[in-house]
């Protein structure tokens, strides 16, 4: 069964790097038929997707936070990684990661399953 | 990329039906069939409800059904129970190459 788990800084100073990683069990981070995504819920806020990544070497960032946003995987480790440059309190946010389904032509679909999720708060 | 618009709160009684929209444009909803539909109870992470606007996952009740016209995807929930009172989103893939959600609706069970 399908698992994944995120872990990192539960709280970042403003104008400083929040990182995440997320851990993937049960299956391969390689999968060709699978992106892996970041989302983000601010406290008592809607979804917003982050971004995707493909094995391939595909990725897709938010046009509203690509200027300050990496995201990559480590394959020996089955590890996907989120880093979020200059954040300021409304990077705040449970952050999620997912499986998202490819369906060719460099488009994305559906994400299952959901990681846990992490609460970063951005605070002095 | 502006979020899919959806009402902020849907209620009925146990046993009634009701129906969430979920408004994009012809750019996202109205472009491709890569509209999904995901549950939210508090605490916890989204769950996959509907893909491709109107399959649902293995495990998923045939309660819950989707289903898209011109730019405008909806979620239908049939028999309402208890256990369906959760926050509801949308989503859609993007012409842009990108992926968006709605704003999310709070459906309470009267």
């Amino acid at each position: 069964q399908l698992q994944l788990q995120e872990s990192g800084s539960g709280l970042v100073k403003p104008s400083e790097t929040l990182s995440l990683t997320c851990t993937i069990s049960g299956g391969s981070i390689s999968s060709l038929d699978y992106y892996w995504g970041w989302i983000r819920q601010p406290p008592g806020k809607g979804l917003e997707w982050i971004g995707s990544f493909y094995y391939r070497g595909s990725t897709y960032y938010s046009p509203s936070l690509k200027s300050r946003l990496t995201i990559s995987v480590d394959t020996s480790k089955n590890q996907l990684s989120l880093r979020l440059r200059s954040v300021t309190a409304a990077d705040t946010a449970v952050y999620y990661c997912a499986r998202q389904r490819n369906v060719g032509w460099g488009r994305m679909d559906w994400f299952d399953p959901w990681g846990q999720g992490t609460l970063v708060t951005v605070s002095s | 990329q502006s979020a899919l618009t959806q009402p902020a709160s849907v209620s009925g009684s146990p046993g009634q039906s009701i129906t969430i929209s979920c408004t994009g444009t012809s750019s996202d909803v109205g472009a491709y069939h890569y509209v999904s539909w995901y549950q939210q109870h508090p605490g916890k992470a989204p769950k996959l409800m509907i893909y491709g606007v109107n399959n649902r996952p293995s495990g998923v009740s045939n309660r819950f059904s989707g289903s898209k016209s011109g730019n405008t995807a909806s979620l239908t929930i049939s028999g309402l129970q208890a256990e369906d009172e959760a926050d509801y989103y949308c989503s859609s893939y993007t012409s842009s190459a990108s992926y968006v959600f709605g704003t999310g609706t709070k459906v309470t069970v009267l």
